[in-house]
């Protein structure tokens, strides 16, 4: 089955307890993409990768680290928690860049993390 | 700033109502449209979208939406809701650039 898995779907940490959101898909997908989800905000992208090795940063990218070193696998890193990164956070992809630009995005589950 | 509005947060419909959520965006130039909705537990999913041609489109579960390039305005309509319709629902667009930009949401309630 063709799909994007979060892991962990949900998480309760501390300030300054480094922690790392794991994103996985199976359909050989280049893009990829990480959003967080707030009351009121919508979805705002945080970064972004169009193929192994290759990524950048979206709207809120203060706080978070990502890397691509392989093509199914984007982990997202919250080095020092803070409250303000408590959020839902949304890994995306999507076949190309340019499936990416029509819309044609698989999303996961979502990954709830509170942070105290 | 470009961006993306909703200006519905919350609405509350009965079964069977007709449904129009409002969407304008403060892109210039080309850009594509899309709704996303994303049921209550789960993860976002495409309803429809515009690129270009008939300003009328229409999507899954019989949603549709009309661009109005003059008014900068990508609405959602349906016209008789159902309870399985209670999502949140999402504007978003594509200015290019791998990127898209959503709205802040429309929490549809449609009570039985």
């Amino acid at each position: 089955e063709a799909q994007v898995t979060q892991n962990p779907r949900y998480l309760i940490t501390v300030t300054g307890k480094k922690l790392t959101v794991t994103c996985s898909q199976n359909m050989n997908h280049e893009y990829m993409s990480w959003y967080r989800q707030d009351p009121g905000l919508g979805l705002r992208q945080i970064y972004y990768s169009m193929n192994v090795e290759v990524t950048d940063k979206g709207d809120v990218p203060e706080g978070y680290k990502v890397s691509r070193k392989e093509k199914r696998n984007f982990p997202l890193i919250l080095e020092s928690p803070s409250p303000n990164q408590t959020s839902l956070y949304f890994c995306a992809s999507s076949l190309s860049p340019e499936n990416a630009n029509t819309g044609e995005l698989f999303f996961g589950e979502g990954s709830r993390l509170t942070v105290l | 700033a470009q961006s993306v509005s909703q200006h519905n947060h919350h609405v509350i419909l009965s079964e069977a109502a007709s449904l129009e959520l409002g969407c304008n965006y403060s892109y210039g130039g080309t850009v594509n449209l899309f709704w996303y909705v994303q049921y209550p537990g789960q993860h976002l999913q495409l309803l429809l979208k515009y690129f270009s041609g008939d300003p009328l489109v229409k999507g899954i579960k019989g949603f549709e939406a009309e661009f109005i390039k003059s008014k900068f305005s990508f609405n959602l309509r349906k016209p008789s809701v159902q309870w399985s319709d209670t999502a949140e629902y999402f504007c978003a667009v594509n200015p290019g650039f791998q990127k898209l930009v959503f709205g802040t949401g429309t929490r549809l309630l449609v009570s039985p």
